[in-house]
């Protein structure tokens, strides 16, 4: 079947832009997470979603980042006035109960 | 600070060598282990993990087992391929099961 996609692939743009990274995950997987993986940090957690719950924002770096989970689905990572420190590979993986997590391919967000 | 840790890279090896990538982690309890992969120009990949105490993952030839004597999960691979190259990712698992992962580690192998 499908496996979690991410979009757009590339995004490029100026320092104090705003930024919208959106995430599909796989069909009935209840748990989303979003991971960055950049060369001065390597891949860290930022934020996970499960079910209705609260999502667990332990590892979003700023108040300038935030993220929905729209119906228990799609989920979009929102990051105000852009830093060059932002720049990196944005991941999202998605879980159904216990399984393994499933990587999407990434976001590159190149901040100039 | 981060509670995988995992061998510096670059690896080289030459085709048929046998591989070790080491891991060890600081954990309460007994967490799950796992090795990612992210191939050149590929999204990161599950390779193998292991859930409890003992347990041997192994995929592709390559194989980890999870000890809680030492708190390490070795990548091991008896005879690596060109296509092994990648960077490998040891991760281990927390109480809402996010990933921790270690720095990666690249491994190069030429024929």
């Amino acid at each position: 079947g499908a496996g979690v996609s991410q979009s757009p692939s590339n995004k490029v743009t100026e320092k104090g832009k705003d930024v919208e990274l959106r995430c599909d995950p796989i069909s009935g997987h209840t748990a989303l997470y979003w991971y960055r993986q950049s060369l001065g940090q390597g891949l860290e957690f930022l934020i996970y979603f499960q079910g209705n719950s609260a999502p667990d924002k332990s590892g979003l770096p700023s108040d300038r980042f935030s993220a929905e989970r729209t119906g228990g689905s799609v989920s979009t990572l929102t990051i105000q006035r852009t830093q060059q420190e932002d720049s990196a590979v944005y991941l999202c993986a998605s879980r159904r109960s216990t399984d393994t997590q499933y990587f999407g391919p990434g976001t590159r967000l190149t901040v100039l | 600070g981060n509670s995988v840790t995992q061998m510096e890279g670059p690896v080289t090896l030459s085709e048929e060598a046998f591989l070790t990538i080491n891991c060890t982690y600081t954990a309460t309890g007994y967490p799950s282990l796992f090795w990612y992969v992210q191939y050149p120009g590929e999204g990161l990949q599950l390779l193998l993990k292991a859930t409890k105490a003992d347990d041997k993952g192994s995929n592709k030839g390559f194989e980890a087992t999870y000890r809680k004597e030492t708190t390490s999960f070795h990548l091991e691979k008896g005879s690596v391929q060109v296509s092994d190259s990648a960077v490998y990712f040891c991760a281990r698992g927390d109480d809402t099961d996010k990933l921790i992962f270690g720095t990666g580690t690249r491994l190069q192998v030429f024929p």
